[in-house]
Protein backbone atom coordinates (compact mmCIF):
# COMPACT_ATOMS: atom_id res chain seq x y z
CA UNK A 1 0.00 0.00 0.00
CA UNK A 2 0.56 3.61 -0.14
CA UNK A 3 3.64 4.69 2.27
CA UNK A 4 3.40 8.10 3.99
CA UNK A 5 6.24 9.53 5.42
CA UNK A 6 6.48 12.44 7.81
CA UNK A 7 9.57 14.77 9.21
CA UNK A 8 11.32 15.72 11.54
CA UNK A 9 9.87 12.97 13.82
CA UNK A 10 10.21 16.01 16.79
CA UNK A 11 10.66 19.15 16.70
CA UNK A 12 11.11 21.81 19.50
CA UNK A 13 10.65 25.25 19.03
CA UNK A 14 10.79 28.76 20.88
CA UNK A 15 7.53 30.60 21.09
CA UNK A 16 7.49 33.03 17.99
CA UNK A 17 9.50 30.85 15.58
CA UNK A 18 8.22 29.51 11.98
CA UNK A 19 8.53 26.14 11.09
CA UNK A 20 7.44 23.42 8.58
CA UNK A 21 6.67 20.05 8.58
CA UNK A 22 6.71 17.62 5.38
CA UNK A 23 4.91 14.96 4.36
CA UNK A 24 6.35 12.46 1.38
CA UNK A 25 3.71 9.79 0.00
CA UNK A 26 4.99 6.99 -2.41
CA UNK A 27 1.97 7.40 -4.70
CA UNK A 28 -0.77 9.58 -6.35
CA UNK A 29 -3.40 10.41 -4.16
CA UNK A 30 -6.45 12.20 -4.59
CA UNK A 31 -6.75 13.18 -1.23
CA UNK A 32 -4.54 14.86 1.59
CA UNK A 33 -5.45 16.01 4.79
CA UNK A 34 -3.19 17.37 7.67
CA UNK A 35 -4.26 17.21 11.45
CA UNK A 36 -3.34 18.45 14.33
CA UNK A 37 -3.50 15.84 17.91
CA UNK A 38 -3.60 18.29 20.85
CA UNK A 39 -1.98 17.13 24.36
CA UNK A 40 -5.33 15.60 25.39
CA UNK A 41 -5.75 13.51 22.33
CA UNK A 42 -8.11 15.29 20.26
CA UNK A 43 -7.42 15.05 16.72
CA UNK A 44 -8.34 18.18 14.60
CA UNK A 45 -8.30 18.29 11.57
CA UNK A 46 -6.52 21.41 9.48
CA UNK A 47 -6.75 21.18 6.17
CA UNK A 48 -8.08 18.99 3.01
CA UNK A 49 -5.58 19.28 0.50
CA UNK A 50 -4.91 17.19 -2.37
CA UNK A 51 -3.00 19.99 -4.28
CA UNK A 52 -2.43 23.46 -4.59
CA UNK A 53 -2.54 26.35 -0.92
CA UNK A 54 -4.20 26.91 1.61
CA UNK A 55 -4.06 29.24 4.42
CA UNK A 56 -5.89 29.53 7.23
CA UNK A 57 -4.45 32.26 10.35
CA UNK A 58 -0.89 30.90 11.10
CA UNK A 59 -0.76 27.95 8.93
CA UNK A 60 -1.07 27.04 5.42
CA UNK A 61 -0.37 24.14 3.37
CA UNK A 62 0.81 23.53 0.58
CA UNK A 63 0.88 20.27 -1.70
CA UNK A 64 3.09 19.67 -4.80
CA UNK A 65 0.91 16.37 -6.28
CA UNK A 66 3.24 15.95 -8.78
CA UNK A 67 6.00 15.64 -6.44
CA UNK A 68 4.30 13.45 -4.09
CA UNK A 69 5.05 15.97 -1.15
CA UNK A 70 2.98 18.01 1.20
CA UNK A 71 4.13 21.01 3.37
CA UNK A 72 2.76 22.42 6.89
CA UNK A 73 3.89 25.79 8.08
CA UNK A 74 3.48 27.20 10.94
CA UNK A 75 4.17 30.86 11.56
CA UNK A 76 5.01 32.64 15.19
CA UNK A 77 3.94 29.59 16.70
CA UNK A 78 2.17 29.62 20.15
CA UNK A 79 2.85 27.23 22.75
CA UNK A 80 -1.12 26.35 22.44
CA UNK A 81 0.31 24.55 18.92
CA UNK A 82 2.11 21.69 20.60
CA UNK A 83 1.22 18.52 20.11
CA UNK A 84 1.05 16.25 17.14
CA UNK A 85 0.92 16.78 13.69
CA UNK A 86 -0.60 13.77 11.35
CA UNK A 87 -0.52 13.73 7.15
CA UNK A 88 -2.74 11.36 6.21
CA UNK A 89 -4.03 10.33 2.04
CA UNK A 90 -6.20 8.64 0.03
CA UNK A 91 -4.50 6.70 -2.50
CA UNK A 92 -5.86 7.70 -6.07
CA UNK A 93 -6.34 4.09 -6.97
CA UNK A 94 -5.74 0.49 -5.98
CA UNK A 95 -7.35 -1.68 -2.49
CA UNK A 96 -6.81 0.90 -0.37
CA UNK A 97 -8.22 4.28 -2.13
CA UNK A 98 -11.25 4.49 0.12
CA UNK A 99 -8.56 4.24 3.18
CA UNK A 100 -7.11 6.89 4.84
CA UNK A 101 -3.27 6.53 5.21
CA UNK A 102 -2.00 7.92 8.17
CA UNK A 103 2.03 9.31 8.57
CA UNK A 104 3.70 8.56 11.60
CA UNK A 105 3.19 12.44 12.65
CA UNK A 106 5.47 15.21 13.87
CA UNK A 107 5.58 15.58 17.37
CA UNK A 108 6.17 19.84 18.00
CA UNK A 109 6.75 21.47 21.23
CA UNK A 110 6.71 24.92 21.63
CA UNK A 111 8.60 26.26 24.76
CA UNK A 112 7.75 29.74 26.10
CA UNK B 1 -15.44 17.43 17.45
CA UNK B 2 -18.56 17.79 19.74
CA UNK B 3 -20.88 16.42 17.12
CA UNK B 4 -18.92 13.00 17.73
CA UNK B 5 -19.48 11.51 20.31
CA UNK B 6 -17.98 8.12 21.95
CA UNK B 7 -18.43 6.10 24.95
CA UNK B 8 -17.12 4.89 27.00
CA UNK B 9 -13.95 7.26 27.51
CA UNK B 10 -11.51 5.51 29.23
CA UNK B 11 -12.16 1.66 29.90
CA UNK B 12 -10.24 -0.92 31.48
CA UNK B 13 -10.82 -4.70 30.99
CA UNK B 14 -9.41 -8.28 31.51
CA UNK B 15 -7.57 -10.81 28.87
CA UNK B 16 -10.66 -12.66 27.04
CA UNK B 17 -13.78 -10.32 28.14
CA UNK B 18 -16.15 -8.73 25.76
CA UNK B 19 -15.71 -4.76 24.76
CA UNK B 20 -18.25 -2.86 23.21
CA UNK B 21 -17.12 0.94 22.51
CA UNK B 22 -20.27 3.18 20.55
CA UNK B 23 -19.93 6.09 18.20
CA UNK B 24 -22.63 8.37 17.67
CA UNK B 25 -22.73 11.07 15.47
CA UNK B 26 -25.13 14.36 14.33
CA UNK B 27 -23.45 15.67 11.81
CA UNK B 28 -25.49 13.71 9.24
CA UNK B 29 -22.60 11.83 7.88
CA UNK B 30 -23.06 9.06 6.34
CA UNK B 31 -19.69 7.66 6.12
CA UNK B 32 -18.17 6.29 9.11
CA UNK B 33 -14.84 4.47 10.91
CA UNK B 34 -12.70 3.19 13.72
CA UNK B 35 -9.36 3.93 13.73
CA UNK B 36 -6.49 2.87 16.14
CA UNK B 37 -3.54 4.59 17.66
CA UNK B 38 -0.75 3.10 19.02
CA UNK B 39 1.88 5.08 21.13
CA UNK B 40 4.88 6.21 18.29
CA UNK B 41 2.33 5.41 15.49
CA UNK B 42 -0.01 7.33 13.35
CA UNK B 43 -3.43 5.93 13.35
CA UNK B 44 -4.23 3.02 11.49
CA UNK B 45 -8.21 2.03 9.72
CA UNK B 46 -9.88 -0.86 11.32
CA UNK B 47 -12.87 -0.62 9.84
CA UNK B 48 -15.12 1.48 7.83
CA UNK B 49 -19.02 2.19 6.61
CA UNK B 50 -20.03 4.10 3.79
CA UNK B 51 -23.53 3.12 4.42
CA UNK B 52 -26.00 1.18 7.19
CA UNK B 53 -25.51 -1.79 4.60
CA UNK B 54 -21.84 -1.36 4.03
CA UNK B 55 -19.25 -2.23 5.90
CA UNK B 56 -15.91 -2.75 5.25
CA UNK B 57 -12.47 -4.12 6.75
CA UNK B 58 -9.41 -1.67 6.67
CA UNK B 59 -6.07 -2.67 7.71
CA UNK B 60 -6.17 -4.23 10.69
CA UNK B 61 -9.40 -6.05 11.27
CA UNK B 62 -8.64 -9.13 12.94
CA UNK B 63 -10.18 -9.51 16.66
CA UNK B 64 -12.47 -6.86 15.82
CA UNK B 65 -15.67 -6.59 14.54
CA UNK B 66 -18.88 -3.67 14.02
CA UNK B 67 -22.27 -2.85 13.62
CA UNK B 68 -24.00 -0.23 12.03
CA UNK B 69 -27.10 0.21 13.74
CA UNK B 70 -28.33 3.49 12.16
CA UNK B 71 -26.65 6.36 10.03
CA UNK B 72 -25.48 8.10 13.04
CA UNK B 73 -24.51 5.10 14.85
CA UNK B 74 -21.22 2.83 14.52
CA UNK B 75 -20.06 0.23 17.20
CA UNK B 76 -16.89 -1.25 17.60
CA UNK B 77 -16.84 -4.90 19.20
CA UNK B 78 -13.78 -6.88 20.77
CA UNK B 79 -14.85 -10.00 20.75
CA UNK B 80 -12.09 -11.87 23.29
CA UNK B 81 -10.04 -8.96 24.24
CA UNK B 82 -6.23 -9.27 24.34
CA UNK B 83 -3.36 -7.36 25.94
CA UNK B 84 -2.02 -6.00 22.70
CA UNK B 85 -5.44 -4.20 21.84
CA UNK B 86 -4.60 -1.59 24.23
CA UNK B 87 -4.83 1.43 22.58
CA UNK B 88 -6.45 4.64 21.87
CA UNK B 89 -9.19 4.36 19.46
CA UNK B 90 -11.01 7.14 17.72
CA UNK B 91 -14.73 6.84 15.81
CA UNK B 92 -14.24 9.38 12.43
CA UNK B 93 -16.79 10.48 10.47
CA UNK B 94 -16.83 12.43 7.02
CA UNK B 95 -19.90 13.49 3.98
CA UNK B 96 -17.76 13.03 0.77
CA UNK B 97 -18.00 16.61 0.81
CA UNK B 98 -21.91 17.09 0.23
CA UNK B 99 -22.81 19.13 3.12
CA UNK B 100 -19.57 20.86 4.26
CA UNK B 101 -17.70 21.84 0.91
CA UNK B 102 -14.53 21.32 2.31
CA UNK B 103 -13.26 18.38 0.08
CA UNK B 104 -14.22 14.68 -0.04
CA UNK B 105 -14.16 12.68 2.79
CA UNK B 106 -12.96 15.37 4.98
CA UNK B 107 -12.96 13.78 8.80
CA UNK B 108 -14.00 14.11 11.88
CA UNK B 109 -12.81 12.49 15.03
CA UNK B 110 -14.66 11.89 18.28
CA UNK B 111 -12.63 12.32 21.35
CA UNK B 112 -11.50 8.77 21.78
CA UNK B 113 -11.87 5.99 24.08
CA UNK B 114 -8.38 4.84 25.67
CA UNK B 115 -8.91 1.08 26.39
CA UNK B 116 -6.65 -1.36 28.40
CA UNK B 117 -6.89 -5.01 28.44
CA UNK B 118 -4.54 -6.46 31.34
Amino acid sequence: GIQVEQSPPDLILQEGANSTLRCNFSDSVNNLQWFHQNPWGQLINLFYIPSGTKQNGRLSATTVATERYSLLYISSSQTTDSGVYFCAVFPSSGAGSYQLTFGKGTKLSVIP
Amino acid sequence: DADVTQTPRNRITKTGKRIMLECSQTKGHDRMYWYRQDPGLGLRLIYYSFDVKDINKGEISDGYSVSRQAQAKFSLSLESAIPNQTALYFCATSDFGRTSGRGRDTQYFGPGTRLTVL
